[in-house]
This record gives C-alpha cells, sequence and structure tokens, in this order.
C-alpha cells in the first residue's frame, strides 16, 4: 500500500563523510517526516515539512539538515558522520486531510558510522 | 517523562490464541490512536487506528480498544499467527505533525 521508498537501505561509513539519505513519495503527500530510532527506543521525530520550501526540526536535536525543493522528495543530509549518528532512520509521509491521520514510512536506512 | 508507555517489552502467545497489546498514555489532548508492526530493519506499517470518539474499531483479526477513562489503549489479535511475530509500536496523535510513539513490545507467536 504504501508508495515511500528510502535509498540506501544500509550504509557503513567513515567518520567526517558527508552523507544523503534519499526519501521519495508518490502519494502525492504533503507531510513528510523523518525519524530516528535506536533498538528497544521509540521514534524520535528530527525533521518534518508541510510542503514545498517549508521544513522545520523536530523534538530531538540532530545535526542532520533536510530539503524539499519538490513534494515528491524530501533528503537528509550529514554533513560530517560520527559514530553517535550510528542509528535506523526512517522517513515517512501523511495525507493532507486533518482527518488522514496515518503515517505511512519508507523501509529506513540503517546507518553505522565508523 | 515518557507521554506513553507500553509496559511489556516481549509476549509470547501460542498460534491460535489471542494477543493482547497494550498502551498506556498520560496526556488527554490525542485524537487518534494507532498500531504498527514493525519487522527487524524494516519500516512500520500500519495495521488499525481509531478516533477518540470511538472505543472499538475491528479490522479482520484486529481489534482495537480505547478506554479515554483509564488512557489506555489495547490491541487483540485473533487467532494469532507465527507470521503476526514482530515488534507493535502505539502511536498517538491530536492531527498535527506531532506523533507520539510507544517503545514498542516484541510478539512471538509459537507455533
Amino acid at each position: 500500500e504504501a508508495d515511500i521508498y528510502q535509498t540506501p537501505r544500509y550504509l557503513v561509513i567513515g567518520t567526517g563523510k558527508k552523507i544523503t539519505l534519499e526519501c521519495s513519495q508518490t502519494m502525492g503527500h504533503d507531510k513528510m517526516y523523518w525519524y530516528q530510532q535506536d533498538p528497544g527506543m521509540e521514534l524520535h521525530l528530527i525533521h518534518y515539512s508541510y510542503g514545498v520550501n517549508s521544513t522545520e526540526k523536530g523534538d530531538l536535536s540532530s545535526e542532520s539538515t533536510v530539503s524539499r525543493i519538490r513534494t515528491e522528495h524530501f533528503p537528509l543530509t550529514l554533513e560530517s558522520a560520527r559514530p553517535s549518528h550510528t542509528s535506523q532512520y526512517l522517513c515517512a509521509s501523511s495525507g493532507t486531510q486533518l482527518t488522514n491521520e496515518k503515517l505511512f514510512f519508507g523501509s529506513g536506512t540503517q546507518l553505522s558510522v565508523l | 517523562d515518557q507521554q506513553v508507555k507500553q509496559n511489556s517489552p516481549s509476549l509470547s502467545v501460542q498460534e491460535g490464541r489471542i494477543s493482547i497489546l497494550n498502551c498506556d498514555y498520560t496526556n488527554s489532548m490525542f485524537d487518534y490512536f494507532l498500531w504498527y508492526k514493525k519487522y527487524p530493519a524494516e519500516g512500520p506499517t500500519f495495521l488499525i487506528s481509531i478516533s477518540s470518539i470511538k472505543d472499538k474499531n475491528e479490522d479482520g483479526r484486529f481489534t482495537v480498544f480505547l478506554n479515554k477513562s483509564a488512557k489506555h489503549l489495547s490491541l487483540h489479535i485473533v487467532p494469532s499467527q507465527p507470521g503476526d511475530s514482530a515488534v507493535y509500536f502505539c502511536a498517538l496523535t491530536s492531527g498535527t505533525y506531532k506523533y507520539i510513539f510507544g517503545t514498542g513490545t516484541r510478539l512471538k507467536v509459537l507455533a
């Protein structure tokens, strides 16, 4: 049902590298989100967007940045990766109407920074 | 200060029996309550939701119950199947961008 895609699925990278995690959705959703999750923990919101050219930081402080130049695309960038960034990153989107409360998630990117 | 708690980190159930997963919350501001299922290294998949104006919603083998006075949400799966083995998260939202997630309960259905 969900048409939201994340790449790469897995990424192992050295400290100091710049990385971009890709997220695209084909559902025409205005709202998009980035969550971070560690094993056994709840999902934490790190960025969200209400639409094109709209981005906000979430509840969890993050050194990452996002952009929303097109409705369907919401990439996340880490300028200089560190071991503390090792985590699973989940992209999600939701519909435009207030009653459409469902979040659709991508498959996630498992990031390991050495 | 955790607003949403799933107090059972794990649960084992025999195939064919009922699985009951629970979620307690502290704030009455939420309008929608959702359940997600997650396999390792995958993203969460939406299962079922309920709005705050209802107390029960059914979809096939899945039923969600909401007790607003007790601030308690539960998911019933009956009959449980081995393919149901996964981590289940509850999520609460007031309809804006903000979703509050529980820490998850790992369900294992034994064949």
